[in-house]
C-alpha cells in the first residue's frame, strides 16, 4: 500500500513568487492536514480538509491556502512569498474523520525562498 | 504561546540503556496525546498514543506515561537501540466527537543511542 506522496520534493522560489505544493494521501484516507516544520517554530499545524472541506485552520495569514479535491489529494498554496516561509511542507492523512485516527505523514516538500 | 513543550533539545544514551523523552502541555482541554519519530529527509511516524482516560500505554519496546495532574508525559524506550536514533515529536489534541483533529507539536527533541 503506497504512502502519503508529496510533490515536489524540493522547491526554490524568491520573494514575491507563489507557489503550489501537492499531496497524495493513503488510498481510502479522506482526511488530508498540512503542517508546516521549521526550526525555530517545529511543527505547526495549517489546515486539515476532509471531503473537500476545510475543517480546521491554524493561526498563519490568509496568504496560505488549500483545497481538496474528490479523490482526496489536496493542494497548498502560498501566494506572495516571503523569506520565513522556508520551510518544510508536511501532509498527513488518516482514514476517517473520527476520533484517535493517527495521521501518516509524507516526506514533505523542501521549500526555499531566496 | 507554546502549548507543547520538551524542553531537552537532545538526549544521548548508551545503547541496551533505558532512554526517556519529556514532555509538558500547557492546554488542559488535551485529551489525546502521540509520539512521532522523524529521520532526516522524512515525514514524522507514528510511534505510540495514550488517551487521558488511561496514565500508561505499552507497544514493545515503546511505553508511554501520563500525568494528568501534572500536565506531564514521557516515552520510555527500553532497550535503546543505534537505529532509534531521531527526532522524537511529542503531540496533543483535543479529539472531537465526529471530527478530525490537528495536533500541537513540541519543537522535539534529537535521541542519539550510542553504540
Amino acid at each position: 500500500k503506497a504512502g502519503v506522496t508529496q510533490t515536489p520534493r524540493y522547491l526554490i522560489k524568491t520573494r514575491g513568487q507563489q507557489v503550489t505544493l501537492s499531496c497524495s494521501p493513503i488510498s481510502g484516507h479522506r482526511s488530508v492536514s498540512w503542517y508546516q516544520q521549521t526550526p525555530g517554530q517545529g511543527l505547526q499545524f495549517l489546515f486539515e480538509y476532509f471531503s473537500e472541506t476545510q475543517r480546521n485552520k491554524g493561526n498563519f495569514p490568509g496568504r496560505f491556502s488549500g483545497r481538496q479535491f474528490s479523490n482526496s489529494r489536496s493542494e497548498m498554496n502560498v501566494s506572495t512569498l516571503e523569506l520565513g516561509d522556508s520551510a518544510l511542507y508536511l501532509c498527513a492523512s488518516s482514514l476517517v474523520a473520527g476520533d484517535r485516527d493517527e495521521q501518516f505523514f509524507g516526506p514533505g516538500t523542501r521549500l526555499t525562498v531566496l | 504561546d507554546q502549548q507543547v513543550k520538551q524542553n531537552s533539545p537532545s538526549l544521548s544514551v548508551q545503547e541496551g540503556r533505558i532512554s526517556i523523552l519529556n514532555c509538558d502541555y500547557t492546554n488542559s482541554m488535551f485529551d489525546y496525546f502521540l509520539w512521532y519519530k522523524k529521520y532526516p529527509a522524512e515525514g514524522p511516524t507514528f510511534l505510540i498514543s495514550i488517551s487521558s482516560i488511561k496514565d500508561k500505554n505499552e507497544d514493545g519496546r515503546f511505553t508511554v506515561f501520563l500525568n494528568k495532574s501534572a500536565k506531564h508525559l514521557s516515552l520510555h524506550i527500553v532497550p535503546s537501540q543505534p537505529g532509534d536514533s531521531a527526532v522524537y515529536f511529542c503531540a496533543a489534541t483535543r479529539v472531537l466527537s465526529g471530527s478530525n483533529y490537528k495536533l500541537t507539536f513540541g519543537k522535539g527533541t534529537l535521541l542519539t543511542v550510542n553504540p
